[in-house]
């Protein structure tokens, strides 16, 4: 089956400096990726939706400024989390599709502590 | 707008029990519907998917759902459950024409041994 990465799996920040994660797809051309939120004994909140080459589209009330993604190639993404603050502390997720199969894989996850 | 509802966030079983979690959407036109599992410590897997054709769709694990359209429901089942299909299962659905899904809130499901 597909496999998408993600690094790191944990990080530790202090308030005010920015956070990189990167998510791979390792098999496969990823046409689309979008990065979650999770919040914990939620739901997952989507973020954003980019694509190959182009500017991420970003869901109602997220902070593109914030929440920088870059889409560069068909396996790689990332999420900038910019001046990250404690209530920014979170799980990320990043899935990734295939195609337009609809299918969504999905990332181990990144768990971000702004102390 | 379009959304997902599961009706149980918590379900407690004993194997071999049988297991029906509810999943019902809303959304305005032609839909592809998924179940994915979470199981501890690890990440979303998908377990089953509905895009077309018959509405009762087998994924792994023994699992199965049913797409109800007159019903908005595509609810998952499994006739015996066994202690590893403890997990958080969650139901999504997305638009035939949009890239991204919707999920619901998830139902944790817990296996007693």
């Amino acid at each position: 089956g597909a496999v998408v990465s993600q690094h790191p799996s944990r990080v530790i920040c202090k308030s005010g400096t920015s956070v990189k994660i990167e998510c791979r797809s390792l098999d496969f051309q990823a046409t689309t990726m979008f990065w979650y939120r999770q919040f914990p004994k939620q739901s997952l909140m989507l973020m954003a939706t980019s694509n190959e080459g182009s500017k991420a589209t970003y869901e109602q009330g997220v902070e593109k400024d914030k929440f920088l993604i870059n889409h560069a190639s068909l396996t790689l993404s990332t999420l900038t989390v910019t001046s990250a603050h404690p209530e920014d502390s979170s799980f990320y997720i990043c899935s990734a599709t295939e195609g337009t199969g609809g299918v969504q894989y999905f990332g181990p996850g990144t768990r971000l502590t702004v102390t | 707008a379009q959304s997902v509802s599961q009706h149980n966030h918590h379900v407690i079983l004993s194997e071999a029990a049988s297991l029906e979690l509810g999943c019902n959407y809303s959304y305005g036109g032609t839909v592809n519907l998924f179940w994915y599992v979470q199981y501890p410590g690890q990440h979303l897997q998908l377990l089953l998917k509905y895009f077309s054709g018959d509405p009762l769709v087998k994924g792994i694990k023994g699992f199965e759902a049913e797409f109800i359209k007159s019903k908005f429901s595509f609810n998952l089942r499994k006739p015996s459950v066994q202690w590893s299909d403890t997990a958080e299962y969650f139901c999504a659905v997305k638009g035939n024409r949009d890239d991204k899904i919707i999920f619901g809130k998830g139902t944790r499901l817990h296996i007693l041994p």
